[in-house]
């Protein structure tokens, strides 16, 4: 069975320009959360989504989004960058919502902003 | 705040040993905790977990202690080997994973 796959996995961005990563699940897994890695931040919960609709979501500002398609593709928008946003964005997939659920991380997507 | 603690951002084990790694959380409603391991450019991966009804929970090489009275869990790895050297993660999960600031392990011959 295939694993989470994400693209792009490098990403060079300006300041103020906007970036969508996508995520790709492993099949039959319905839920796609996001998580952003920094060094000053650690892990940090995004969102979750689980069929289409965003079920949960962290403390970021509006300016990161997410949707999730019918196919549980699911992908990640940044709105007008900042330099903070300079991370690594990983995408996790699950088969469903309850709490033994295994989330399954794909390798990331390496974001620099400029 | 940061509800999940790793006080030990390294440690270094010889092979054959026994590793050792800690976390600490503030939030008593916590009852469901993850370990995951990460390797530089790759996502985490599921290790092991523990529910609160458990104080100790076993999967070969790896096991993992809890104790709910001190806010604690420990992760053991015996025998420590060479692969094993990565950044461990702790995790306790509500609604969503809260990942702990992480323990870089490295394990030398």
């Amino acid at each position: 069975k295939a694993g989470v796959t994400q693209t792009p996995r490098y990403l060079i961005k300006t300041r103020g320009q906007q970036v969508t990563l996508s995520c790709s699940p492993i099949s039959g897994h319905r839920s796609v959360s996001w998580y952003q890695q920094t060094p000053g931040q650690g892990l940090q919960f995004l969102f979750e989504y689980f069929s289409e609709t965003q079920r949960n979501k962290g403390n970021f500002p509006g300016r990161f989004s997410g949707r999730q398609f019918s196919n549980s593709r699911s992908e990640m928008n940044v709105s007008t960058l900042e330099l903070g946003d300079s991370a690594l964005y990983l995408c996790a997939s699950r088969y469903d919502l309850r709490t033994g659920s295994e989330q399954y991380f794909g390798p990331g997507t390496r974001l620099t902003v400029t | 705040d940061q509800q999940v603690k790793q006080n030990s951002p390294s440690l270094s084990v010889q092979e054959g040993r026994i590793s050792i790694l800690n976390c600490d959380y503030t939030n008593s409603m916590f009852d469901y905790f993850l370990w995951y391991k990460k390797y530089p450019a790759e996502g985490p991966t599921f290790l092991i977990s523990i529910s609160s009804i458990k104080d100790k929970n076993e999967d070969g090489r790896f096991t993992v202690f809890l104790n709910k009275s001190a806010k604690h869990l420990s992760l053991h790895i015996v025998p420590s080997q060479p692969g094993d050297s990565a950044v461990y993660f702790c995790a306790p999960y509500t609604d969503k994973l809260i990942f702990g600031t992480g323990t870089r392990l490295q394990v030398f011959p």
